[in-house]
């Protein structure tokens, strides 16, 4: 079956850490590559997407992700992280099954000043 | 533009109870779908519409019905609303369901509790 694992469920960290989550998925073929962000009390907003071409991808506010192919997997990265960074992070696959999009559980961050 | 809009908020219902949520989208979007957050289980799909008049199952589609009379409206509804309906519910749309085309766009969710 399709799946989307993310390994923390909720990373704390203090301002200026670095900052990596995990996602993976289940063997598909091919498949669009998605990380949102819910800022506490707000609904999900995109901060980047991996559709083809360069691995690396830049989203907002500095974030960034790798779509490591034969690893399954599209880790979300920021070098340094801010308080307002604090939020729950969903990583989604697409299936190429008609836009559907399957969810990680999700990764609550917490950023302490 | 407002976007994807969600009526209402909150609500709060009894065991048994009915109950329609709506969502609306001013994109000019082909897709639309309903999903219900819960903790530690990310969103899950309940229902989605490919366009206008369709509509199809999603991962937990049990207890729920919808419609899409409109292109910018899909209709969610509880016939006998239960506790373990009790979650977040997200709306999202999308141009369509290929490839560079399907970002979804949500929401800012309907919280339901089910007493």
């Amino acid at each position: 079956a399709q799946s989307v694992s993310q390994h923390n469920h909720h990373v704390i960290l203090s301002e200026a850490a670095s900052l990596e989550l995990g996602c993976n998925y289940s063997y598909g073929g091919t498949v669009n590559l998605f990380w949102y962000v819910q800022y506490p009390g707000q609904h999900l907003q995109l901060l980047l997407k991996y559709f083809s071409g360069d691995p690396l991808v830049k989203g907002i506010k500095g974030f960034e992700a790798e779509f490591i192919k034969s690893k399954f997997s599209f880790n979300l990265r920021k070098p340094s992280v801010q308080w307002s960074d604090t939020a729950e992070y969903f990583c989604a696959v697409n299936y190429n099954q008609g836009g559907k999009l399957i969810f990680g559980q999700g990764t609550e961050l917490s950023v302490k000043p | 533009n407002a976007g994807v809009t969600q009526t209402p908020k909150f609500r709060v219902l009894k065991t048994g109870q009915s109950m329609t949520l709506l969502c609306a989208q001013d994109m000019n979007h082909e897709y639309m779908y309903w999903y219900r957050q819960d903790p530690g289980m990310g969103l899950r799909l309940i229902h989605y519409s490919v366009g206008e008049g369709t509509t199809a199952k999603g991962e937990v589609p049990d207890g729920y019905n919808v419609s899409r009379l409109k292109k910018q409206n899909f209709l969610l509804g509880l016939e006998s609303a239960a506790p373990s309906q009790t979650s977040v519910y997200f709306c999202a749309s999308s141009y369509s369901g290929l490839s560079s085309y399907n970002e979804q766009f949500f929401g800012p969710g309907t919280r339901l509790t089910v007493l």
